[in-house]
């Protein structure tokens, strides 16, 4: 089957500006998640969404950071404005309902300068 | 804007010897564990899960090992390949969350 995809890989932007990044899930998995790895750190869990609904986003700034998942299938992740701290890599992952086990994407490496 | 992280533990060990990675978890009601292998410029992938009424599992060239008695897992990897450079971390399930650890460094000497 295929992988979580996501998009861009990679990005580079200056502070205050915004940014979006995509995720598609594997087909078939309700649950989606987006982590938040700083370099040299375990990823953090930045929100997660059972089909189109949001489970927990107790970790996500909220003042900065938004997320949606309209169709309960792609997810945009969104951060506006952009801070330095903000520079880390951000991972998709998805499960099945009730499901352990999470597969996650490859990452998108945003850079803030 | 430079990025700032911590300094992951590393082990170094020779291609065909065993490679132990050791790992302390926070929460003594987490019911479920999970060892991910993480290769540079890639998502974390699935090696292993361990369920906290088990103390051993096994699987194909690897073996986790719980203690729950000082919350301390370990993962060992048998016959260490090159292909197994990577950075491993322990995560655990808590409140319905997937909780990473640090991460160990593992290099692979030919």
């Amino acid at each position: 089957e295929a992988g979580v995809a996501q998009s861009p890989r990679y990005k580079i932007i200056e502070k205050r500006q915004s940014v979006a990044f995509w995720c598609n899930p594997i087909s078939g998995h309700a649950t989606l998640y987006w982590y938040q790895q700083i370099l040299g750190q375990g990823p953090k869990l930045l929100i997660q969404f059972q089909n189109n609904g949001v489970v927990d986003d107790s970790q996500l700034p909220k003042d900065r950071f938004s997320a949606e998942r309209l169709k309960g299938v792609d997810s945009t992740l969104k951060i506006q404005p952009a801070k330095l701290e903000d520079s880390a890599v951000y991972l998709c992952a998805s499960s099945r309902t009730g499901g352990n086990e999470q597969f996650f994407g490859p990452g998108t490496r945003l850079t803030v300068l | 804007g430079e990025s700032v992280g911590l300094h992951l533990p590393t082990l170094s060990v020779q291609e065909g010897d065993n490679s132990i990675i050791n790992c302390a978890y926070s929460n003594s009601a987490s019911d479920y564990f999970i060892w991910y292998k993480q290769e540079s410029g890639k998502g974390p992938q699935f090696i292993i899960d361990i369920r906290s009424n088990m103390d051993k599992r096994q699987g194909q060239r690897v073996t986790v090992l719980l203690n729950k008695t000082v919350k301390h897992l370990s993962l060992q990897i048998a016959a260490t390949q090159p292909g197994d450079s990577a950075v491993y971390f322990c995560a655990e399930i808590w409140g319905g969350k997937l909780i990473f650890g640090q991460g160990t460094e593992l290099s692979v000497k030919p």
